[in-house]
């Protein structure tokens, strides 16, 4: 079975300051592995993924995130934060074969302050 | 519609009550998913559709809760006898195929069961 942790509840940063919201997984075979956003009052937005190649994935809104195969981790990160980047963030993953069904993390709220 | 749909928004029923949630995923997308996102959860994945191929049920918590996809269009998720602790957010999400690495999300249906 599969399994997500984002061990941040909550994560306070600055604007203008360099952001990054944590994600390890646990997956049998080759993962493949998204972050997804969600706004308040809508739906969860697709930002990026990481399924073969390059372990350094560029998405939206300047969002990059770094596969890291031997730590099991997909962090996201963002050079300059945004207040409008405040909200909550989930961190997905799939295997390669098998179920095809996303296993999301409990997700992590992004506070940018001005 | 240009995105997926949902319906209704919001529902308030009493406990011990049926109910019926409506998705319409984009159009041509063969891929339906339900999850549910309790509060203060992550995404719970519930089932998912792929064209005219057996669901994959493995996510419902009981045998209370059931769903169809007619036509291989509209899908409705039905709980019966409603229980307090079905109350969630139920979000749908298609993609074009189920290895589609991009699943598009409604904007949810938020139960409450009193």
């Amino acid at each position: 079975a599969q399994s997500v942790a984002q061990p941040e509840d909550q994560v306070n940063v600055a604007e203008g300051n360099p952001l990054t919201v944590k994600c390890t997984y646990s997956v049998s075979g080759n993962p493949y592995l998204f972050w997804y956003v969600q706004y308040p009052n809508r739906g969860l937005q697709f930002l990026l993924k990481y399924i073969t190649g390059d372990n350094l994935v560029k998405g939206s809104y300047g969002f990059e995130a770094e596969f890291n195969k031997s730590q099991t981790s997909f962090h996201l990160k963002k050079p300059s934060a945004l207040v409008s980047d405040s909200a909550l963030y989930f961190c997905a993953v799939r295997p390669d074969t098998g179920r095809r069904a996303l296993t999301f993390g409990s997700g992590t709220r992004l506070q940018v302050q001005p | 519609g240009a995105g997926v749909s949902q319906s209704p928004s919001n529902k308030v029923t009493e406990k011990g009550k049926d109910v019926e949630l409506r998705c319409d995923p984009i159009s041509g997308h063969t891929a339906l998913y339900w999850y549910r996102q309790s509060l203060g959860q992550g995404l719970e994945f519930l089932i998912y559709f792929q064209g005219n191929s057996a669901p994959d049920k493995s996510g419902l918590p009981s045998d209370r809760f059931s769903a169809e996809r007619t036509g291989g269009s509209v899908s409705t998720l039905t709980i019966q006898r409603t229980q307090q602790e079905d109350s969630a957010v139920y979000l749908c999400a298609s993609s074009p195929y189920l290895d589609s690495f991009e699943a598009f999300f409604g904007q949810g249906t938020r139960l409450t069961v009193v």
